[in-house]
């Protein structure tokens, strides 16, 4: 199985502040990483996948990067309804989620 | 819209089954591979089994190969999973999701919680 190790584990910003969470594969994962975001009680919702492809009608604050074996979402100024955690999944090989980060605002 | 709509969940005691179903609409069913996907409790997401456009092909996690099976019905633009055998370990919430290519689970339902107890 393909491995997936998620940082930091939580973070807390400031309102319009530039956050980023990393996403390490155990091996080369050619571009195939999604993120989603889940907020308190609710179901996950995907904001990017194939590492940098914005999913419609998510907020252009959000960016993704990456190749190989590393890879970030960014978060171009937090805003309060960004609160929630973060999860990135490979799909190279049988899916395997990260732990996910937990953001606050701060 | 697309909609999926998770229901069967509910206490059951270790060993037995379960089957949950979801319904989806708002999309062509027979268009996407569909798949379940699990939350433990506090932890994070998990994926549990998917389903080719036809189901003539499944796949699995290795923790519940041979007791979980992922079904579908085109007909009634369904998803199902049977499982069996059930343990401590498999009580999450389960969720049903839309897959695109490379394993990208796009749309989600709202769950359906599922607690193995005695």
């Amino acid at each position: 199985d393909i491995q997936m190790t998620q940082s930091p584990p939580s973070l807390s910003a400031s309102l319009g502040e530039t956050v980023s969470i990393e996403c390490r594969a155990s091996e080369d994962i050619y571009s195939n990483l999604a993120w989603y975001q889940q907020k308190s009680g609710k179901s996950p919702q995907l904001l990017i996948y194939y590492a940098s492809s914005l999913q419609d009608g998510v907020p252009s604050r959000f960016s993704g990067s990456g190749s190989g074996t590393q890879y970030s979402l960014k978060i171009s100024g937090m805003q309060p309804e960004d609160e929630g955690v973060y999860y990135c999944l490979q799909g190279s090989k049988y899916p395997t989620f990260g732990a996910g980060t937990k953001l606050e605002l701060k | 819209e697309v909609q999926l709509v998770e229901s069967g969940g509910g206490l059951v005691q270790p060993g037995r089954s379960l089957k949950l179903s979801c319904a989806a609409s708002g999309f062509t069913f027979s268009d996407y591979y569909m798949a379940w996907v699990r939350q433990a409790p506090t932890k994070g997401l998990e994926w549990v089994a998917s389903i080719s456009y036809d189901g003539g092909s499944t796949y699995y996690r290795d923790s519940v190969k041979g007791r979980f099976t992922i079904s579908r019905d085109n007909a009634k633009s369904s998803l199902y999973l049977q499982m069996d055998s059930l343990r401590s370990e498999d009580t999450a919430t389960y969720y049903c999701t839309t897959e695109s290519p490379q394993w990208v689970m796009d749309a989600w339902g709202q769950g359906a919680s599922v607690t193995v107890s005695s």
